[in-house]
């Protein structure tokens, strides 16, 4: 399985953009890029996926490198409540089935300062 | 909705004890999954269903079982419990279908087991 590659921890201040980067260098065309979200004591959830093109929702917009072999999750006013563990993870869309569970790294522990 | 529901939310087990953790969703999913999380570390899967009848191994399923005779429920069953097997454990759903392009999943808020 392609692996992802993501800092440890990452500090920032509230109201202010976060970035928050992924490596996955061994991509394969057929995964797409997940990003998922673990606030203290809660279960993950999700943020946003994309393939090729950058991608923007209500939470999140996620960059992704023309080479596809990193990622960028970008969240543009951080709050004190986005304070959560982020897990970049692949997953790959084979016509057979999406019966694939999501492989969790450690993952970014997203520190924000008042 | 109430989404995913696991109970119970808490735990204690003595060793070689058993137990079933429930998890129900009101979605109407047709896959399910268990998921152990370690402190410290990610997620990993335990088992997976793609519907009422079918389930599958994942990761990490030795020492557990699963049955899933509904869409709505998929317990896991903990037959000698041991000490290695004290983690948080959640329970997620997901809605897939051939040519969908994403498997967002929506997971339970966890039971967290120790086994003493």
């Amino acid at each position: 399985d392609a692996k992802t590659t993501q800092p440890n921890s990452m500090e920032s201040n509230e109201e202010e953009p976060v970035h928050l980067p992924c490596n996955h260098s061994t991509i394969s065309g057929t995964d797409y890029i997940h990003w998922y979200r673990q606030l203290p004591s809660q279960g993950p959830e999700y943020v946003i996926h994309g393939l090729t093109s950058n991608v923007n929702n209500r939470m999140a917009s996620l960059a992704i490198a023309e080479d596809r072999k990193s990622s960028t999750l970008i969240l543009h006013r951080a709050t004190l409540r986005d304070a959560a563990v982020y897990y970049c993870i692949l997953l790959a869309m084979y016509s057979g089935g999406g019966a694939d569970g999501l492989t969790f790294g450690k993952g970014t522990h997203l520190i924000i300062q008042p | 909705n109430a989404g995913v529901t696991q109970t119970p939310k808490f735990r204690i087990l003595k060793i070689g004890q058993s137990m079933t953790l429930q998890c129900t969703q009101d979605m109407n999913h047709n896959y399910m999954y268990w998921y152990r999380q370690d402190p410290g570390m990610g997620l990993k899967l335990i088992y997976y269903s793609v519907g009422a009848g079918i389930t599958d191994k994942g990761e990490v399923p030795n020492g557990y079982n699963v049955s899933r005779s509904t869409t709505e429920d998929f317990p896991l069953r903990l037959e000698l419990a041991a000490p290695s097997q004290t983690s948080v454990y959640f329970c997620a759903s997901s809605y897939w279908f051939q040519g969908r392009k994403n498997n967002e999943q929506f997971f339970g808020p966890g039971t967290r087991l120790t086994v003493l």
